[in-house]
Formats: C-alpha cells, sequence, structure tokens
C-alpha cells in the first residue's frame, strides 16, 4: 500500500523567509508520480507540480524549487523568499502507475505554512 | 478553458438524509474523481468514473455511489448520511488516454455538514 506523510503540521515564519515542507513516501511500485497541491482557504486544491518516479532532476519554478530524492524517498519543497500570500495548506501526494489505467492520489496529512508580514 | 465547477457551495443536511452533489469536469477531460476530506486531514479517494462506469474505488461503503453522464460530468450520491460524512467533497478531472493522465484538477469543493 502506498502512503505519504507530511510530519509538520504547521510551519510559522516571517515574509522573505524561506521554507522547506517535507514530504516522505511509501509505495511498492518502481513507477510513480509524485505531486504537490496548494490548498488556500478557499478549499480547492491549485496543482503546483508531478514528477514522475524516473526524473529526479530537480526543479524550479520561480520562487519555488522541488527536490526529489529516490534513495530517502523524499520530496520536498522550497519556497524561497516567503510572501503572505503562500498562506496556504500544501499537500504531497502519490500516484501509482495503474494496469487498469485509473490512477488515484495518496494524499499526506498536510502542512499548513503561515506567512506573516 | 472552463475549470471544474461544483454545485452546491455548501449544503446542510440531517443524519439520515440523502444527497447529491455535482460536478462539471474541466473542458476536454473524460475521467472524474471524487474524494472526501474530513476537517484538518488530506483528501480521501472515494471513487473514479471513466466511460460513465466507476473506475475504480476506495474504502468507502456502498452508500456512496456515483454516475458520469455523456458530457463527462458527474454526480456523488450519499445514503443514510451519517454526522462523519460532514466534510469538504472534492471533484477532480483529468484526460485518460494521454501523457498527463495522471494530473488531476480539483473544484472548489462542496462542504456537507450533516447534523
Amino acid at each position: 500500500a502506498q502512503k505519504v506523510t507530511q510530519a509538520q503540521t504547521e510551519i510559522s515564519v516571517v515574509e522573505k523567509e524561506d521554507v522547506t515542507l517535507d514530504c516522505v513516501y511509501e509505495t511498492r511500485d518502481t513507477t510513480y508520480y509524485l505531486f504537490w497541491y496548494k490548498q488556500p482557504p478557499s478549499g480547492e486544491l491549485v496543482f503546483l507540480i508531478r514528477r514522475n518516479s524516473f526524473d529526479e532532476q530537480n526543479e524550479i519554478s520561480g520562487r519555488y524549487s522541488w527536490n526529489f530524492q529516490k534513495s530517502t524517498s523524499s520530496f520536498n519543497f522550497t519556497i524561497t523568499a516567503s510572501q503572505v500570500v503562500d498562506s496556504a495548506v500544501y499537500f504531497c501526494a502519490l500516484s501509482e502507475a495503474q494496469i487498469t489505467g485509473y490512477s488515484t492520489l495518496t494524499f499526506g496529512k498536510g502542512t499548513m505554512l503561515l506567512v506573516s508580514p | 478553458e472552463t475549470g471544474v465547477t461544483q454545485s452546491p457551495t455548501h449544503l446542510i443536511k440531517t443524519r439520515g438524509q440523502q444527497v447529491t452533489l455535482r460536478c462539471s469536469s474541466q473542458s476536454g477531460h473524460n475521467t472524474v474523481s471524487w474524494y472526501q476530506q474530513a476537517l484538518g486531514q488530506g483528501p480521501q479517494f472515494i471513487f473514479q468514473y471513466y466511460r460513465e462506469e466507476e473506475n475504480g474505488r476506495g474504502n468507502f461503503p456502498p452508500r456512496f455511489s456515483g454516475l458520469q453522464f455523456p458530457n463527462y460530468s458527474s454526480e456523488l450520491n450519499v445514503n443514510a448520511l451519517e454526522l462523519d460524512d460532514s466534510a469538504l467533497y472534492l471533484c477532480a478531472s483529468s484526460m485518460a488516454g494521454t501523457s498527463r493522465s495522471y494530473e488531476q484538477y480539483f473544484g472548489p469543493g462542496t462542504r456537507l455538514t450533516v447534523t
């Protein structure tokens, strides 16, 4: 069975600080996908990034960067120079490749990020 | 491009009643998944619909059922509501059969309160 662990329940930072959100996953599959979603107070889950298990290259998108390390089963997310608008709950999720063609997301419990001015 | 929409936004029901939640998938998407998100938790997979048939199901009892229509929109029905069914219900759409089939795009959710 697959599992996603986000050990940090809540993180508070002051604007312009860098912050890293941790994600550790478990899966028996060799082919899988990892995701990060942002959930602002409005409730909608906003897709941030998808990574497949064969691509360990780190990715940077503006102030966001992701560090995928297969050896430690981790997929961490860093926000550089945080802003108040980054305040939200962030979810890490895992999807295994299914022979039947359907895929489902297994989510962690989320990390609430509070960025104060 | 139209995103995923859900209705209603909020709903209050009494224990034992039945409820229907609706979802319109993002244009171009043919698969709809439903998730239940209890307060303070991550979303839990309920089921997925593809080509108007249930294509996979999580650990939810049969009183949770669904439909998908020819236009790919979907309904989630919950019978005999229990207090623990109070949650945010999220619908997600995706495009099966493409290289991006694992990317699911979520709607704003329906907040269900059972009293």
